[in-house]
């Protein structure tokens, strides 16, 4: 089991430009959550989602973020024309239930230039 | 609105010396309590999982309790050997049909030779 798979490891991209951040989760694992970690900060929830649907997204910023959950393929989180205060760590993590824990994933650091 | 406090923000020891990390929340009505383990530019590794009905968890050396009515946990290290350097975090999983985690911002451990 590889574990939760994110990638790319680190991004950079320029102000304006569209980010795009996936994540793999654990075989067996039907739900996945976004955090976000900003210099100096501690992590803060993003979104949660399950195959195909939205279950939380209270944590996302209302413009330019989205996230999606596919039936075949990653999770993805989208950053629309990204600006300096986008740059962060950004994890992803999955858990087969509410009864369990959360597996991490390494995260994707972006850097916005 | 759940609050979570880590105290130390950091802490340095010799090695061999047993420690104790202190996390506190701000409402009890909490699912589950898990102690992560976060090494720099890397991600989260999951440590202990405690479930609100549990007192404490243990694996090897680390030994985690939970103290739900006063909101308090604590992460026990003992022996602690320079590999242990790290930062931990505390994070709650709220109840009300959230499963989001609430994290602090960590104890930031130094184990010295």
């Amino acid at each position: 089991n590889a574990g939760v798979m994110q990638n790319p490891r680190h991004l950079v991209r320029r102000r304006g430009q569209e980010a795009r951040l996936r994540c793999s989760p654990m075989k067996g694992h039907s739900h996945v959550y976004w955090y976000r970690q900003l210099p100096e900060e501690g992590l803060k929830f993003m979104v949660y989602l399950q195959k195909e649907n939205i279950i939380d997204e209270s944590g996302m910023p209302k413009e330019r973020f989205s996230a999606e959950f596919p039936k075949e393929g990653p999770s993805i989180l989208r950053i629309q024309q990204v600006v300096r205060g986008d740059s962060a760590a950004y994890f992803c993590a999955s858990s087969p239930d509410a009864n369990y824990g959360y597996t991490f994933g390494s995260g994707t650091r972006l850097t916005v230039v | 609105k759940q609050e979570v406090t880590q105290i130390p923000a950091a802490l340095s020891v010799p090695e061999g010396e047993n420690l104790v990390l202190n996390c506190s929340f701000t409402d009890s009505a909490i699912y589950n309590l898990q102690w992560f383990r976060q090494d720099p530019g890397k991600g989260l590794t999951s440590l202990l999982l405690i479930q609100s009905s549990q007192r404490e968890q243990t694996s090897g050396r680390l030994n985690a309790s939970l103290d739900k009515s006063s909101g308090r946990s604590t992460l026990y290290i003992a022996a602690s050997q320079p590999g242990d350097s790290a930062t931990y975090l505390c994070a709650v999983k709220i109840t009300g049909g959230s499963e989001k985690l609430v994290f602090g911002k960590g104890t930031k451990l130094t184990v010295n030779p």
